[in-house]
């Protein structure tokens, strides 16, 4: 059973990039990578998914390395409102999302 | 896009009285439907997930039960509520292949 491993809270101040790394050593050959952001008292929002090397998107960009053992979120100039909770997930059995305790991203003027 | 329809957004039941939290999804057929219960502070935990009318899967053994009368709608449901049942109840839908879930508002459930 794939399990990821991401810190539990980070700081960062507004305009700046912030990185969130995941690991997950077991990952399996098919599984995909996804990220979601939560906001107090709202459901998670998905953000972003891939699979190897690098995604980019609206909002963010995913990186993973060839081993795939670990991926890296990263927010380009984050402002206030991307303070916010974020998850790292793989696809449990059957393509069901398991959600951790994420990481509590706290950004600051 | 899917919208996700939860009600109420907020509740408050005794010790031992019944429940029942539904929820209905627009904008797409066949999905598959999820709940989740999100204690005080962070991590959901998954309680049932449906692939279809009539499918339901237990993922956590409790005094909570989930049924799926019709395609788009997805009630959750317990006979005695127990103080632990507190949480923020979250209801999501997945369609396709992507991973990519949507998730409803939510009810704030408060047991006292």
């Amino acid at each position: 059973l794939a399990k990821t491993t991401q810190p539990i809270s980070m700081d960062s101040y507004e305009g700046q990039e912030v990185n969130i790394t995941c690991s997950h050593n077991n990952i399996a050959t098919n599984d995909y990578i996804t990220w979601y952001q939560q906001f107090p008292s709202q459901g998670p929002r998905f953000i972003i998914q891939g699979y190897k090397t690098k995604v980019t998107n609206e909002v963010a960009s995913l990186f993973i390395p060839a081993d795939r053992k670990s991926s890296t979120l990263s927010l380009p100039r984050v402002s206030l409102s991307d303070t916010a909770v974020y998850y790292c997930l793989l696809p449990n059995q059957g393509g069901k999302l398991i959600f951790g305790q994420g990481t509590e991203l706290s950004v600051k003027p | 896009s899917q919208t996700i329809h939860q009600w109420p957004a907020t509740l408050v039941q005794p010790v031992g009285s019944p429940l029942s939290l539904e929820c209905t999804v627009e904008g797409t057929s066949n999905p598959n439907l999820y709940w989740y219960r999100q204690a005080a502070g962070r991590g959901l935990q998954l309680l049932f997930y449906s692939v279809g009318i009539g499918q339901i899967s237990s993922e956590v053994p409790q005094n909570l039960s989930a049924s799926r009368p019709q395609d788009r709608q997805f009630i959750l449901s317990s006979k005695k509520l127990l103080l632990s049942d507190s949480g923020f109840y979250l209801c999501a839908c997945r369609t396709g292949v992507s991973y990519e879930q949507y998730f409803g508002p939510g009810t704030r459930l408060t047991v006292t």
